[in-house]
């Protein structure tokens, strides 16, 4: 079975600070997908980021990047120069074959 | 343009009124997905349909009913339902099923059952 594990229910950052979410996922499958949602209050559900398996090269979008550690099964998300916007649940998730998986969320809030 | 529209965005209604959510995507994408969240958590699937066909049903009640019109429509009727069931309706879509990547959300419909 795949389990996606989001191990920070809430985190905070100040304004113009970098912070790291972390995820961890279980898979048997060689080849998937992984993502980052974001989830502002109230508002729609977007990707921010998302890597493939077979990339060894981390993804970046602009203030956006992860740490993709394939063999630890690691995932995070690194946030540089924070920005009150970047309040929202993020959501790690796992795609492998019809299957799409989400972590339990990660609480930010960037502090003024 | 990544637009996934969903109306209505706020639904009230009785544990005996019939009712239906809808889901529209422009993108040319042959799969749809309906999910419910509850506050503070993540989306939890409920069905998925892959070109017009449905492929996954998550064990869900029979008092919702997806339908899938076209490949640009979703619907999801809604019948005899509990308070329990009041949350945030999301609509996705994605290119395909499996390892085609992304699904796309739309704003969601707010649903409260009285």
């Amino acid at each position: 079975a795949q389990t996606v594990t989001q191990s920070q229910p809430e985190m905070s950052v100040q304004e113009a600070e970098t912070v790291t979410l972390s995820c961890t996922y279980d898979t048997s499958e060689s080849n998937y997908y992984l993502f980052w949602y974001k989830q502002p209050p109230s508002r729609q559900m977007i990707l921010v980021i998302r890597q493939e398996a077979y990339k060894q090269q981390n993804a970046t979008e602009n203030r956006f990047s992860v740490n993709f550690q394939k063999a630890a099964k690691s995932f995070s998300l690194k946030i540089s120069d924070s920005q009150l916007g970047d309040t929202a649940m993020y959501f790690c998730a796992f795609e492998t074959g019809n299957q799409f998986y989400f972590g339990t969320g990660t609480s930010l809030t960037v502090i003024p | 343009d990544t637009e996934v529209t969903q109306t209505p965005k706020h639904l009230v209604m009785g544990m005996t009124n019939k009712k239906s959510l809808k889901c529209e995507q422009h993108m040319g994408h042959r799969a749809m997905y309906w999910y419910k969240q509850k506050a503070k958590k993540p989306p939890e699937l409920m069905f998925v349909y892959s070109y017009e066909k449905l492929s996954i049903n998550e064990s869900v009640p029979s008092r919702f009913s997806p339908e899938c019109p076209n490949s640009s429509l979703l619907n999801l009727h809604l019948h005899a339902l509990q308070p329990e069931d009041s949350a945030l309706y999301l609509c996705a879509s994605s290119q395909e099923t499996g390892l085609y990547g992304t699904q796309y959300f739309g704003p969601g419909t707010r649903l409260l059952v009285l």
